[in-house]
């Protein structure tokens, strides 16, 4: 299996500023990191991954970073919007055919 | 994009009673997964499923059974429903042993009385 844990699980920023989340696990066979956005009462939605054969990967004002040594990955969003507002999960995947999900971040983008 | 779908939206219960959430994708994935969402855990994954006549138990199974009787259908049963299974339940579809992202249905909201 695999086991993630997110932080903070809770964040607030002045739009504009970035915004980080990290995530951490504990299976060295892990190698498929996604992330996902959620916005209220819909479902989750990819917004970017990273494999293991990367250390970073942006996409429209989005950054992953993976230290695979330190079994670590965080995303960073760039020059926030309130339309970021939302939840955020991390997840990660030994074999491609199972996510094992961290417990999530409440982003809150402030005017 | 990829089509998963649930039924019912939106469910209410009583304790000891049976629930069945069922869950359709017209992406012709192999895998397909049931998970539940709740304040402060993220998504947990209760069942998942390989393919026609698989099922295979994630982290939480204990309180649910699954069934995959198509490639096109994954059904969540909750034999004797009980207030802690009160929690909204998300189905997804992914393709087999592939770099793929799942693919999450719209949810279901269940309440156990």
């Amino acid at each position: 299996g695999e086991q993630v844990e997110q932080l903070p699980s809770i964040l607030r920023v002045q739009e504009g500023s970035s915004a980080s989340i990290n995530c951490t696990y504990e299976n060295s066979a892990s190698n498929y990191f996604p992330w996902y956005k959620q916005e209220p009462g819909e479902n989750p939605k990819l917004i970017i991954d990273i494999r293991s054969n990367m250390e970073r990967k942006q996409t429209q004002g989005l950054i992953v970073l993976l230290d695979k040594k330190a079994k670590r990955f965080s995303l960073h969003i760039t020059d926030t919007q309130p339309g970021d507002s939302a939840m955020y999960f991390c997840a990660a995947s030994p074999n491609y055919n199972v996510l094992y999900f961290g417990s999530g971040t409440k982003l809150t983008v402030e005017p | 994009e990829a089509a998963v779908t649930q039924s019912p939206r939106n469910k209410v219960a009583v304790t000891g009673g049976k629930v069945t959430l069922s869950c359709n994708q017209t992406n012709n994935h192999n895998n397909m997964y049931w998970y539940r969402q709740d304040t402060g855990h993220g998504l947990r994954l209760i069942h998942y499923s390989y393919g026609a006549g698989s099922t295979e138990k994630g982290d939480i199974p204990d309180g649910y059974k699954a069934s995959r009787p198509s490639q096109e259908n994954f059904s969540l049963i909750l034999e004797l429903a009980t207030p802690s299974q009160t929690s909204v339940y998300f189905c997804a579809s992914g393709e087999r042993d592939s770099q793929d992202t799942q693919y999450f249905g719209p949810g279901t909201r269940l309440l156990v009385l």
